[in-house]
């Protein structure tokens, strides 16, 4: 089946870049996307790439999305503590909007 | 205001007891799906709707029921719970022509004792 791995832990410092990186494994995948979900809240959808394009920057958040390599990255940048939550990546494919997700990386922002 | 509406949202219940995770939707979406969350594990696929009456099981499907009876209800059913049931449960929902706009319940919490 298919696969959506991510590191599990990510620390940094406030104000400082973080990256977090994800890998798939279907080519057929439509969508991309990273969720952010805070301590005993749901799912927000931070942004979302289309499988045909390189790049999408929206405020402090920049995917990268490297097809050949299949590796998907989120940067954000100025690291606040707010952004202190587990961060998901999933790939859409399919007809019915089937996610599959990774096992979310928890991002912990030290002042 | 757009929404998915899960209910209950905590919930501790005993082995065997059936109880019934009701999500609604508002938005009219044909796609309607549900997922658990375990440490680790991420989000995985329990059940999924295409429309009104199709269902298909996801990667999960053991221990769970549903039905689509209706297009803006898709109630998550164990028949007779187990511990390692025990996990936080996702209702989602997207229409037929935009695969970039999925939206999510807030979460069940789902405890068996």
């Amino acid at each position: 089946g298919e696969d959506v791995e991510q590191s599990l832990f990510l620390s940094v410092r406030e104000g400082d870049s973080s990256v977090i990186n994800c890998t798939y494994t279907d080519s057929s995948s439509t969508y991309l996307y990273w969720y952010k979900q805070e301590p005993g809240a749901g799912l927000q959808l931070l942004t979302y790439i289309f499988s045909n394009m390189d790049m999408k920057q929206d405020q402090r958040l920049t995917v990268l999305l490297n097809k050949k390599d299949k590796h998907l990255s989120l940067r954000i940048a100025d690291t606040q503590t707010g952004d202190s939550a587990i961060y998901f990546c999933a790939e859409s494919f399919g007809s019915a909007r089937q996610l599959t997700f990774g096992s979310g990386t928890q991002l912990t922002v030290l002042p | 205001e757009a929404q998915v509406t899960q209910n209950p949202r905590y919930l501790i219940t005993v082995t065997g007891k059936k109880l019934t995770v009701t999500c609604s939707q508002n938005m009219n979406h044909e796609y309607m799906s549900w997922y658990r969350q375990d440490p680790g594990l991420g989000l995985r696929q329990i059940y999924y709707s295409m429309n009104v009456e199709v269902t298909d099981k996801g990667d999960v499907p053991e221990g769970y029921k549903v039905s689509r009876k209706e297009k803006r209800n898709f109630p998550l059913i164990l028949e007779s719970p187990s511990p390692n049931q025990t996990s936080l449960y996702f209702c989602a929902s997207s229409p037929r022509y935009s695969g970039n706009t999925i939206y999510f319940g807030e979460g069940s919490w789902l405890t068996v004792v």
